[in-house]
């Protein structure tokens, strides 16, 4: 079975300060990790997957097999940045996403 | 013009009522999926489809079902509407090795 944990619920910093949303999984096999970002009333966005390994307005993400994690991270936070942020797995061949709980970033001026 | 378009928005309905969320995607994807989302519970599958003839139960399939119509539409039915299927319905597409388009939800309340 795979499984994405995502320890906290809510994480708040002041802006300038620097970012590192958790994520935790568990899987077999080789898994396909992303991020996705959720702004107030919007849609769930893709933000960036590891195996692109991109950086997107800031963020970056690394895949840490031995430890099975995937956090997310930003140098220095931006109050835009303020969103509901989800991890989630996909397994071989492409199969379905799962998703973590999610994690609450708040950026305060 | 939205990618993948779900109606209604918003809904209210009272408990034993049949209801259908409808969703339709111009991104010419096969895999279609309808997930749920509840505050501290995430993004929870209820079911996904590959291709037209292809219909997968999710983690919580129970009280739902959905239909395939064709490529591009993929409804979700809530046979007899309870209140603890109040959530806000996500309705996603994808291609094989990308990641997933979401529409922009429809909040159902059962009242």
């Amino acid at each position: 079975a795979q499984r994405v944990t995502q320890p906290e619920k809510l994480l708040s910093v002041f802006k300038g300060a620097p970012v590192e949303l958790k994520c935790n999984y568990s899987y077999s096999g080789s898994p396909e990790l992303f991020w996705y970002v959720q702004y107030s009333r919007q849609r769930l966005q893709l933000l960036l997957r590891h195996i692109s390994r991109e950086s997107i307005k800031g963020f970056t993400a690394d895949l840490n097999k031995g430890e099975t994690s995937f956090h997310l991270k930003k140098p220095f936070a931006q109050e835009e940045d303020s969103a509901m942020y989800y991890c989630a797995l996909s397994g071989q061949g492409y199969s379905t996403l799962t998703f973590g709980k999610g994690t609450m970033l708040l950026v305060s001026p | 013009d939205a990618d993948v378009t779900q109606t209604p928005r918003n809904r209210i309905t009272k408990t034993g009522k049949r209801i259908m969320l409808e969703c339709s995607q111009t991104k010419g994807h096969d895999r279609m999926y309808w997930y749920r989302q509840d505050p501290g519970l995430g993004l929870r599958l209820i079911y996904y489809s590959f291709d037209v003839k292809d219909i997968n139960k999710g983690e919580i399939s129970d009280g739902y079902s959905v239909s395939r119509q064709a490529q591009a539409k993929f409804s979700l039915s809530l046979e007899s509407a309870i209140p603890n299927q109040t959530a806000l319905y996500f309705c996603a597409t994808s291609d094989l090795g990308n990641g997933y388009t979401f529409g922009s939800g429809t909040r159902l309340t059962v009242v």
